[in-house]
């Protein structure tokens, strides 16, 4: 069965510095999300793509935050000066079709720890 | 988006079935149900959907009234890998804009041996 991936499963990085998640879709899907989870907390969206753009953001999604589909297969997240509130699981979602409510595919998270 | 109201827990035996109720009381005409499941440390799950009446998959069914202001996910003879965190998910199937799911916070079940 297809499934979303992401790399790393744990980063840990100082307050400042910049990370980059990486994701890589289900090949034949057109639609990709990042959500977030600070531990113990709701499931967070912060950012839909699709056609090599952003569609939507949450107010989360500040300008320290930026999305990118470098190669046709993965789909980045890039925190550009952490912070410790940065702190959560990150959560990468595809989905084929164009039916906002239909089935989105999550996969297995980064968990990043800012020191 | 419909506000959608679930226990915070629940929790069973090895072998029950398991009812979970989400109230979703200003559902639209053009909104539909959806439901995930969460392990700890994994990402959500979708597990079912529906509009009306009834809907069952090889994992779980979804009940879902007339007025629609409520459904009821139900798993059949839970066992103990069934423990995680359930959510109701209510919102419409548009062609447009690529909208997001909203979570809640979900139920968590807990299947006791």
């Amino acid at each position: 069965e297809p499934e979303v991936t992401q790399t790393p499963s744990h980063q840990v990085t100082q307050m400042g510095q910049e990370v980059i998640l990486r994701c890589v879709p289900i090949s034949n899907h057109l639609y990709f999300y990042w959500y977030r989870q600070i531990l113990g907390q709701k499931v967070e969206f912060l950012v839909s793509f699709y056609n090599n753009e952003i569609s939507e953001k949450s107010e989360i999604f500040d300008d320290q935050f930026s999305v990118e589909r470098p190669d046709g297969s993965n789909f980045t997240l890039k925190i550009r000066s952490t912070k410790l509130e940065d702190s959560a699981m990150y959560f990468c979602a595809s989905r084929a079709s164009r039916e906002v409510y239909n089935e989105q595919f999550f996969g297995p998270g980064t968990r990043l720890t800012v020191l | 988006l419909a506000k959608t109201t679930q226990p915070i827990s629940m929790d069973s035996y090895e072998g029950q079935e398991v009812n979970i109720t989400c109230s979703h009381n200003n559902i639209a005409t053009n909104d539909y149900i959806t439901w995930y499941q969460q392990f700890p440390s994994q990402g959500p799950r979708f597990i079912i959907q529906g509009y009306k009446t009834k809907v069952t998959n090889e994992v779980a069914s979804l009940f879902i009234p007339a007025d629609r202001k409520s459904s009821t996910l139900s798993l059949p003879r839970v066992s103990l890998s069934d423990t995680a965190v359930y959510y109701c998910l209510v919102g419409p199937i548009s062609s447009g804009s690529a909208r997001q799911l909203t979570f809640g916070s979900g139920t968590q079940l807990t299947v006791l041996p």
